[in-house]
């Protein structure tokens, strides 16, 4: 079946530093790709998405592209700030399902 | 005001009590989805509804059932709640788009549920 495996946390970083977390994934077919921001106390909400092969999805100042080759959709940020501290789920969606997948989440801190 | 929400947001209960988590949705979705979130495990999904007369279990359903009133709303109940009960609650919707492939979830608040 599908699954998302994605960087464990807790990963925590200096204000201004460069932020990767690692999603790769496995499914049938081709599947479109998110990624979901949890802030704290709240609900989740997309950040950003890709539903084919080289797509980059960007919001934010967050972006991750759509890597078929690898099965990755690695999620970046040049400088984070510290409102981006949060919890970051990676997930995908079947071609022919409704069902999201989704990863375990990284939660990430950033200090100022 | 929020477009989905979610009641009570935090109910802390005893073991072997009836409790009801309440979803309501003004998207005009008409897919809803009831998840669990617990610590290091992400969210995983209990109960799914495409429309008011099409009800479908998840993943974890065992525990739970469900009703769909109307279009807007969503609830969740736990017949005899357990300890390994307590989680995090999330309602989501979707709309019913054409292209299957993809389908944003809108997110509720979420309901922290405590069971003793």
């Amino acid at each position: 079946g599908d699954s998302v495996t994605q960087m464990e946390g807790p990963v925590t970083l200096s204000e201004e530093a460069f932020l990767t977390i690692n999603c790769t994934y496995t499914a049938t077919g081709y599947p479109s790709l998110f990624w979901y921001v949890q802030y704290p106390g709240e609900g989740l909400q997309l950040l950003l998405k890709a539903t084919k092969a080289d797509d980059k999805g960007s919001n934010k100042g967050f972006e991750a592209t759509y890597r078929k080759e690898t099965t990755s959709f690695h999620l970046e940020k040049g400088s984070v700030q510290v409102s981006d501290s949060a919890v970051y789920f990676c997930a995908l969606k079947g071609g022919s399902n409704y069902k999201l997948t989704f990863g375990k989440g990284t939660l990430l801190t950033v200090n100022p | 005001d929020a477009d989905v929400t979610q009641t009570p947001r935090n109910r802390i209960t005893k073991t072997g009590k009836r409790i009801m988590l309440e979803c309501s949705q003004t998207k005009g979705h008409d897919r809803m989805y009831w998840y669990r979130q617990d610590p290091g495990l992400g969210l995983r999904l209990i109960y799914y509804s495409f429309d008011v007369k099409d009800i479908n279990k998840g993943e974890i359903s065992d525990g739970y059932s469900v009703s769909r009133q109307a279009q807007a709303k969503f609830s969740l109940s736990l017949e005899s709640a357990i300890p390994n009960q307590t989680a995090l609650y999330f309602c989501a919707t979707s709309d019913d788009l054409a292209e299957v492939s993809y389908n944003e979830q809108f997110f509720g608040p979420g309901t922290r549920l405590t069971v003793l």
